[in-house]
């Protein structure tokens, strides 16, 4: 599975555009990359998932180069309750093979009014 | 849909006892996850289900612990001669996975499980 990489931690205001990068330079041919978002006492919830490009949704963007090794999630105007850890996932879940996701240990993101 | 529903979801229990979970994934949903997260950690993989069949098991899962889904819809993790070590929050999760993409996972909000 490929290996993740993520900033332990990031600040940010309201209101205010946050860009949280992941690393992961040995994605294979297959993988998707999949975001996901937790708060305190619950379960992760996904965000948003691609394969290259750009792909938008009603809450994020996501932003993965031509070369697939990293890529941005893109949260717009965020408020107090964005505040969570947030997880950057690479694999590939098709078919029966033994490609089970696997967390880091994501990025924490405090935003201050 | 009501989501992926975990029971219970706080558990005390003493050293040496046993504990089972029980989950109750998306009801279309063909597979079935757990995982066990500590504190300050990302959720750590322990198996994984596609209808009854249990397709993979983490290294993590001694055997102590064991995970079922008898007829492909509710799944039960028990964990023997429980140890402190074992306090953690278990999470499962539930996908359908077609033929082709990649269906993310539902998270249920766990069960959190306290051994004194």
């Amino acid at each position: 599975l490929a290996k993740t990489t993520q900033p332990i931690s990031m600040d940010s205001y309201e209101g205010q555009e946050v860009n949280i990068t992941c690393s992961h330079n040995n994605i294979a041919t297959n993988d998707y990359i999949t975001w996901y978002q937790q708060f305190p006492s619950q379960g992760p919830r996904f965000i948003i998932q691609g394969y290259k490009t750009k792909v938008t949704n009603e809450v994020a963007s996501l932003f993965i180069p031509a070369d697939r090794k990293s890529s941005t999630l893109s949260l717009p105007r965020v408020s107090l309750s964005d505040t969570a850890v947030y997880y950057c996932l690479v694999g590939d879940t098709r078919g029966t093979g033994r490609r089970a996701l696997t967390f880091g240990s994501g990025t924490r993101l405090q935003v201050q009014p | 849909d009501t989501g992926v529903s975990q029971d219970p979801r706080h558990k005390i229990t003493k050293r040496g006892q046993n504990v089972t979970f029980r989950c109750d994934p998306i009801s279309e949903h063909n597979r079935l996850y757990w995982y066990r997260q500590t504190l300050g950690q990302g959720p750590e993989f322990l198996t994984y289900f596609q209808n009854e069949a249990q397709l993979e098991k983490s290294r993590l899962l001694s055997d102590r612990f064991s995970a079922e889904r008898p007829k492909g819809s509710f799944s039960t993790l028990e964990i023997q001669r429980t140890e402190q070590g074992d306090s953690a929050m278990y999470l499962c999760a539930s996908s359908f996975e077609p033929t082709g993409g990649n269906s993310p996972l539902h998270f249920g909000n766990g069960t959190r499980l306290t051994v004194t």
